[in-house]
């Protein structure tokens, strides 16, 4: 069963960090490109970030680029967002998403809330 | 503001059929065939419906369905169904940064 479980959400201030963390389990990691998708409170759904197999590409939502980095260990099956400088409107729930084919994702975890307020 | 276009919210009664429709340019929509559609209930994750325009994925009923049509996407749901009440979001691939495009999702209600 592919599984994907999202950690590291929180409360944070203005200006801080976090580190979300996705663990996967159930297929091939190292075989599939993943995402981070997020979900501000009442609003639909805005692409982060993205991260080919071995992870030598990536690209970021122009809203977040500089601040956020993505990063993944095929040996451990774990998916990273580094979250620096956080603003409020980055306030959202956070999901990982496994990507099938061309940007489609056919898996997502349940997400992680993250909260950026002082 | 949301790259791609969906009406903020659809209706329907049961046994009917609704159409929510997505629209972008030439530049996403228009120029791929990478268009996926994900429904989400209150409180849950995204779940894939369909992807490449117009194919589902197994598990998912053939109630609903995905076309496309110039520079928009239609997801049609048939059938209508309680449990079909929740958000909808399309999805396209873009030929250019940020690659990834979402609409604002999509409200069915039931009647």
């Amino acid at each position: 069963e592919v599984q994907l479980v999202e950690s590291g959400g929180g409360l944070v201030q203005p200006g801080g960090s976090l580190r979300l963390s996705c663990a996967v389990s159930g297929f091939t990691f190292r075989s599939h490109w993943m995402h981070w998708v997020r979900q501000a409170p009442g609003e639909g759904l805005m692409w982060v970030s993205r991260i080919d197999i071995d992870g030598r590409s990536t690209d970021y939502a122009d809203s977040v680029k500089g601040r956020f980095t993505i990063s993944r260990d095929n040996d451990k099956n774990m998916l990273y967002l580094q979250m620096n400088s956080l603003r409020a409107e980055d306030t959202a729930v956070y999901y990982c998403a496994r990507d099938y084919s061309w940007n489609q994702a056919d898996y997502w975890g349940q997400g992680t809330l993250v909260i950026v307020s002082s | 503001q949301s790259a791609l276009t969906q009406p903020r919210s659809v209706s329907g009664s049961p046994g009917q059929s609704v159409t929510i429709s997505c629209t972008g340019t030439s530049s996403d929509i228009g120029r791929y065939n990478y268009i996926s559609w994900y429904q989400q209930h209150p409180g849950k994750a995204p779940t894939l419906i369909i992807s490449d325009v117009n194919r589902r994925p197994s598990g998912v009923p053939d109630r609903f369905s995905g076309s496309k049509s110039g520079n928009t996407a239609s997801l049609t749901i048939s059938g209508l169904q309680a449990e079909d009440e929740a958000d909808y979001h399309c999805c396209s691939c873009a030929g250019t940064h940020p690659f990834v495009l979402f609409g604002g999702g999509t409200r069915l209600t039931v009647l």
